[in-house]
């Protein structure tokens, strides 16, 4: 089975400043990485996922992940964030089969 | 329509009712799955269907949820004799084939609340 910890529940950030939000994962198989971002009241829309290859993958708003086999990680990071990235960010982890095991969320709070 | 539409998006019920909450996915999409959010947690796989087959169902949470997709079209989630604790975000999403190369998109979910 596969697990996934997000290890901060909030994080505050001025604007402008970079952030990185933390993910873990457990798996005794390889795996496939995917972030998703869930605005208020609205359904999750996926940020960026690693599937193979590159180790860095990138979003079109300026995030970015790093795969870290070694360290079991996926953290993500922004390096200047804005007002509008406030939101709650889900990482979560898929084996070859068809369901996700998401982590708790990390709420991140862009502070103007 | 270029997203995945779940219908209601809030309900409100009493203890003991029971409800049933609609999924549409997006057309050409035939895998379907439902998940489970309660505050503070992540998603909660449910059960998916590929077409109008279930194929995993082990992790409905009790004998009183249950889900069909009659047609391989909308996916409806029924939970009988609900229960307080039954309150939750029930979300819906799909994908074209496995899931991995493409991510799934997620509907904005039903809000149930049970009083």
């Amino acid at each position: 089975a596969q697990s996934v910890t997000q290890l901060d529940s909030q994080v505050p950030v001025f604007e402008e400043a970079p952030v990185e939000l933390r993910c873990n994962y457990s798996s005794s198989v390889s795996v496939y990485l995917f972030w998703y971002v869930q605005y208020p009241n609205q359904g999750l829309q996926l940020l960026l996922k690693y599937l193979s290859g590159s180790t860095l993958v990138e979003s079109i708003n300026g995030f970015e992940a790093e795969f870290n086999k070694s360290q079991t990680s996926f953290h993500l990071r922004k390096p200047s964030v804005h007002i509008s990235d406030t939101a709650e960010y889900f990482c979560a982890v898929s084996a070859p089969g068809n369901q996700f095991y998401f982590g708790t969320g990390t709420s991140l709070t862009v502070i103007p | 329509d270029t997203g995945v539409s779940q219908n209601p998006r809030h309900k409100i019920t009493k203890r003991g009712q029971n409800v049933t909450f609609r999924c549409d996915p997006i057309s050409e999409h035939n895998r379907l799955y439902w998940y489970r959010q309660t505050l503070g947690q992540g998603p909660e796989f449910l059960t998916y269907f590929q077409n109008e087959a279930q194929l995993e169902k082990s992790r409905l949470l009790s004998d009183r949820f249950s889900a069909e997709r009659p047609k391989g079209s909308f996916s409806t989630l029924e939970i009988q004799r609900t229960e307080q604790g039954d309150s939750a975000m029930y979300l819906c999403a799909s994908s074209v084939g496995g899931l991995a190369n493409y991510g799934y998109t997620f509907g904005s979910g039903t809000r149930l609340t049970v009083v």
